[in-house]
Formats: structure tokens, sequence, C-alpha cells
């Protein structure tokens, strides 16, 4: 059974870092690119970042580039989210997607002083 | 690449049949997904490239379309299909969902 369980949200200042991991399990981590997204309260649901299966290709949208950076471990079955610059806007539930049929239970980031 | 879903409210009675639009800026090849999230749920995939329906979802549920314009049917509408549905596409890395249709009980 494929699990994507998220971790390392909560609450956070304007301006700060935060980073948020993505553990899987139950398929082979390595042999699939992963992805991102995120959904501010009560709002739609917002592509964040995609990484291919061994790291060499990422991409951003344009909101966050410069300031977030996905990576993965394969040998952990681990997925990443470097959040850096955080802004009021980035406040919301994360979700780890492994394209395109499992998503995480997602974990809230709020970014409030 | 805009992901335009229309209505963004539906309103409908139990055992309607249903219809939900969603419309691409440009050819998606038909890499078109359809979901459904509840309160306080993650996504559910319903409808991966444009019509074939995931395993364990009800046949009710099915996706239809090409190229730019895509819909989602639910055959006889139940009450636990009340929901908000998104599209997606992802023809490239770089994805974008729909705005959304709340679907509600008449």
């Amino acid at each position: 059974e494929v699990q994507l369980v998220e971790s390392g949200g909560g609450l956070v200042q304007p301006g700060r870092s935060m980073k948020l991991s993505c553990a899987a399990s139950g398929f082979t981590f390595s042999n699939y690119g992963m992805a991102w997204v995120r959904q501010a309260p009560t709002k739609g649901l917002e592509w964040v970042a995609t990484i291919s299966y061994d790291g060499s290709s990422t991409y951003y949208r344009d909101s966050v580039k410069g300031r977030f950076t996905i990576s993965r471990d394969n040998a952990k079955s681990t997925l990443y989210l470097q959040m850096n610059s955080l802004r009021s806007e980035d406040t919301a539930t994360y979700y780890c997607t492994k394209p395109v049929a499992y998503w995480g239970q997602g974990t809230l980031v709020t970014v409030s002083s | 690449i805009q992901m335009t879903q229309s209505p963004s409210l539906l309103s409908a009675s139990v055992g309607d049949r249903v219809t939900l639009s969603c419309k691409a800026g440009q050819n998606i090849n038909n890499y078109l997904a359809w979901y459904q999230q509840k309160l306080g749920e993650a996504p559910k995939l319903l409808i991966y490239n444009a019509n074939s329906l995931q395993t364990g979802i009800p046949s009710r549920f099915s996706g239809s379309g090409s190229g730019t314009d895509f819909t989602l049917t639910i055959s006889s509408l139940q009450p636990e299909d009340v929901a908000t549905y998104f599209c997606q596409q992802y023809n490239s890395w770089t994805w974008t969902f729909g705005g959304g249709t709340k679907l509600e009980l008449k």
C-alpha cells in the first residue's frame, strides 16, 4: 500500500525558513517523479514544485522560484521542500504527491507574526 | 496552461445526472485528471488520462473529452458525492489545477 506521510509544518514568522519532509513507502520511490501541491485555507489546489525520479530535474511555480527548493533522498525514500523567505501568502496545507494517484494527508504551514 | 472549471457551484438532487466542465487553455493531450475533495480531506483521484477510471472508484463517475474540453459526469448523484471537484492538467512537469466546482445537494 502506497503511503505518503508529511511532516515539518507549523507556525513560522514571515521571512523565516521551514523544511517539510514526506516519507514514502509501499512503492519503489527512486522510480518516480514526485511533487508538492498546496492549498490555502478555503482555496483551491496549487501546484508548487516537481522533481524527477533521480532529482536531476526540478520545476517550480513562479511565485516560489528562488525561495523554495524541492529535493529527494532516494536511499531514505523521502521527499523534501525547503522553504525560505516565507510570506503570509505561503500559508497553506502542503501535500506530497506521487503523480497523479497518491497524496499524503498534508501538513499545515502558517506564516504569521 | 490555464484550466477553467464551470460552474463554480452546482446544486443537484439525489439521482440526478451531473456534468462538470473543465477547459484547458491549450491542447493537453488528454493528460487530465479529476479529483474529489471532501472537507478536511486530501484530494482523491477519480479519473486520469481524461477517461480512465481509477481503481476502486464507483462506475457512476466517468470522464470524457479531448484536446482542450473535458467533462466529468456523475450518472446518478449520491449523497456521498457532495464535495468539491478539481481538474488538473499534467501535460508537462508544471501542473495546473482548475478553480474547482462545489457540488451540493438541492
